[in-house]
């Protein structure tokens, strides 16, 4: 069953812009995963952060974890044309495996 | 560096016939799992394992199987091949405490069951 859902559902934006996109979930989390898709490929891990974390940064991505809102972001500063893939954030609820939303895809425009 | 294959990225089968998907870590990882991935649906978990001969069902393990006969290759069944399998398959694997570490994925087998 899915836990994580992220919005929005697709994104466009220019080059050099920052791109923003969220994730909701359901139930208490160990950690939460930020994951990227580029097309036709497999899942490729960005980070991960920790339920007693609120921010973390790799990058040019930043994530934010609100726990009490049951709430990410993932924040990707002055994109660029190779950041074009899918966003998928995996929460990790108290048993043994990582819950995937069904993605944001982020479309960056030269 | 870290690496997951599969052993096929695209494959056309047959309703009816039996499929292999194979996956290969090379990272002595003890967890591997097996996804399908459909538009709008994200990743649905399909079977994992945790060790060699072990496994446990995922949210979807209808009309499929697994093996785990060596830790570092986990196989994926359709037992009878339908086209509602027709999808992306994705395999990846992760050290232990349970599924909630980072998995690394395989690059996806794209199954079309005609």
């Amino acid at each position: 069953s899915q836990q994580g859902e992220e919005d929005p559902q697709a994104l466009s934006i220019q080059e050099g812009e920052n791109a923003t996109m969220n994730c909701s979930y359901k139930t208490s989390i160990n950690n939460l995963q930020w994951y990227r898709q580029n097309s036709g490929r497999g899942l490729v891990h960005l980070i991960l952060i920790r339920s007693n974390e609120r921010e973390k940064h790799s990058g040019r991505l930043r994530v934010t974890l609100d726990t009490s809102k049951k709430s990410s972001s993932l924040l990707i500063t002055a994109s660029r044309a190779a950041d074009t893939a899918s966003y998928f954030c995996a929460t990790a609820p108290n048993d043994y495996k990582l819950s995937f939303g069904a993605g944001t895809t982020v479309t960056v425009r030269a | 560096d870290v690496k997951v294959t599969q052993s096929s990225r695209y494959l056309v089968k047959r309703t009816g016939e039996k499929v292999f998907l194979e996956c290969v870590q090379d990272m002595d990882h003890e967890n591997m799992f097996w996804y399908r991935q459909d538009p709008g649906l994200g990743l649905r978990l399909i079977y994992f394992s945790y060790d060699v001969k072990m496994k446990e069902k995922g949210d979807i393990p209808e009309g499929y199987s697994v093996s785990r006969e060596k830790k570092e290759r986990f196989s994926l069944i359709l037992e009878s091949a339908s086209t509602n399998q027709t999808s992306m398959y994705l395999c990846a694997s992760s050290l232990p405490s349970g599924g909630q570490e980072t998995q690394y994925f395989g690059p996806g087998t794209r199954l079309l069951v005609l």
